[in-house]
């Protein structure tokens, strides 16, 4: 699988918005940008996901970069509740549906009141 | 609907035992992965199972096996449990489909089984 960059932390005030980076140099044209975030004690749960346009759901919007090598994760509007570790995953569409995630380091977000 | 279920929450064992680990998954969901979360190796996949076939694994000893049920029930089974096995153990359930938008199936995931090694 290819490979994904993360911050190992950022901090943010709450209110604000918050840009979570990911590079992934080697990503393949059939590879699919995922992101998980985990809370604290429970397990991960999917944010958002997209291939080469930018994506937008209720939780954030996936900004991705024209050459597909990186991507940023924005949360418009942080609060308290959106502390976590943030995870960027590629899976690789032809991968036959086996649904194994290669989890990375992630990034831990941190919100100031 | 009712998100994935593990059980047990937490559970103590000592080096040699042997421990099952079971996972419900969402209902109409087929596929079950499996993960291990340590504090130094973070979370790593263990492997995957769809229709009760095994159809990826990840990179661990064989004393981590699994199986899946025909309703879709996972359990994973450690034997002769070391220190290091001691982790918080994640399951996973998602439709696992192989046709149509391949492999954007969002998973859910369980809210794990701590393991304890003494």
């Amino acid at each position: 699988d290819a490979k994904t960059t993360q911050p190992n932390s950022m901090e943010s005030n709450e209110e604000e918005p918050v840009h979570l980076p990911c590079n992934h140099s080697t990503i393949s044209g059939t590879d699919y940008i995922h992101w998980y975030r985990q809370l604290p004690s429970q397990g991960p749960e999917y944010v958002i996901h997209g291939l080469t346009s930018n994506v937008n759901n209720r939780m954030a919007s996936l900004a991705i970069a024209e050459d597909r090598k990186s991507s940023t994760l924005i949360l418009h509007r942080a609060t308290l509740r959106d502390a976590a570790v943030y995870y960027c995953i590629l899976r690789d569409r032809e991968g036959g549906g086996a649904d194994g995630l290669t989890f990375g380091k992630g990034t831990h977000l941190i919100i100031q009141p | 609907k009712a998100g994935v279920t593990q059980t047990p929450r937490y559970l103590i064992k000592t080096r040699g035992q042997q421990v099952t680990l079971s996972c419900s998954p969402i209902s109409g969901h087929r596929s079950v992965s499996w993960y291990q979360q340590t504090p130094g190796q973070g979370l790593q996949f263990l492997f995957e199972y769809f229709s009760e076939t095994q159809r990826n694994k990840g990179n661990f000893p064989g004393r981590f096996s699994g199986r899946q049920f025909s309703n879709s029930r996972s359990e994973m089974n450690v034997s002769t449990l070391e220190l290091g096995d001691s982790a918080l153990y994640l399951c996973a359930s998602s439709l696992g489909l192989t046709s149509g938008p391949p492999n954007t199936g969002e998973l859910f995931f369980g809210e794990g089984s701590r393991l304890t090694v003494l």
